[in-house]
């Protein structure tokens, strides 16, 4: 399973890293994501990072601003958050990828259970 | 205004068949493979379908997946009162270099 922490609240312009633990498998073997979806909205893919680190992909609001990271002897994937605004509100989900995460692409299938980030202004 | 375009609801019966379609274009569906994924209230999404038809362990297969040019079809048969739910398909694109999600079905079931 997936377990991510690290959400919480949040002024406007400030940062917050998310942490995402894997057990009972090695994350280190797949690709990952960071998948978020804001209150009563649907899902917004966030960022993808291959099983080895090396490939990494973002959306486009919020390239520039999160970075994606892991640290495969911890099992563990991050997601640092910069500048952060209103409308990153959202519960963020990280999920592993069906394979490397390099260049192909399967996209997720186990979930975590989702950690809630509120931006206030 | 989501890259895939899915019907914002659908409806239907215990028992009868429903099919949710997802609708995209030359470099997401066209060229790569569709996900569809279950979100229940309040909870994760799981993954019902990958790689266009294929099912997890675990998912019955009432759950089918198809795929025709740049749009997927989710059938659902034999439809249950469990299977009121949020649905959303996904996708690689090319273009954009990442992946992008239908905006979602909420299933109704009557």
């Amino acid at each position: 399973q997936l377990v991510e922490s690290g959400g919480g609240v949040v002024q406007s312009g400030r940062s917050l890293r998310l942490s995402c633990a894997g057990s009972g498998f090695s994350l280190s073997a797949f690709g990952a994501h960071w998948v978020r979806q804001p209150p009563g909205k649907g899902l917004e893919w966030v960022a993808l990072l291959s099983y080895d680190g090396i490939n990494k992909y973002y959306g486009d609001s919020v390239k520039g601003r999160f970075t994606i990271s892991r640290d495969n002897s911890e099992n563990t994937l991050y997601l640092q958050m910069d500048s952060l605004r209103a409308e990153d509100t959202a519960i963020y989900y990280c999920a592993k990828d069906l394979g490397s995460g390099r260049h192909d692409h399967y996209g997720m299938d186990v979930w975590g259970q989702g950690t809630t980030v509120t931006v206030s202004s | 205004q989501s890259v895939l375009t899915q019907p914002p609801s659908a409806s239907g019966t215990p028992g009868q068949r429903v099919t949710i379609s997802c609708s995209g274009g030359s470099s997401n569906i066209g060229f790569n493979t569709v996900n569809w994924y279950q979100q229940l209230p309040g909870t994760a999404p799981k993954l019902l379908i990958y790689t266009d038809n294929r099912r997890p362990a675990g998912v019955p297969d009432r759950f089918s997946g198809s795929k025709s040019g740049t749009s997927a079809s989710l059938a659902i048969s034999g439809l249950q009162s469990e299977d009121e739910s949020d649905y959303y398909c996904a996708a690689w694109d090319d273009s954009l270099n990442g992946w992008v999600f239908g905006g979602g079905t909420k299933l109704t079931v009557l």
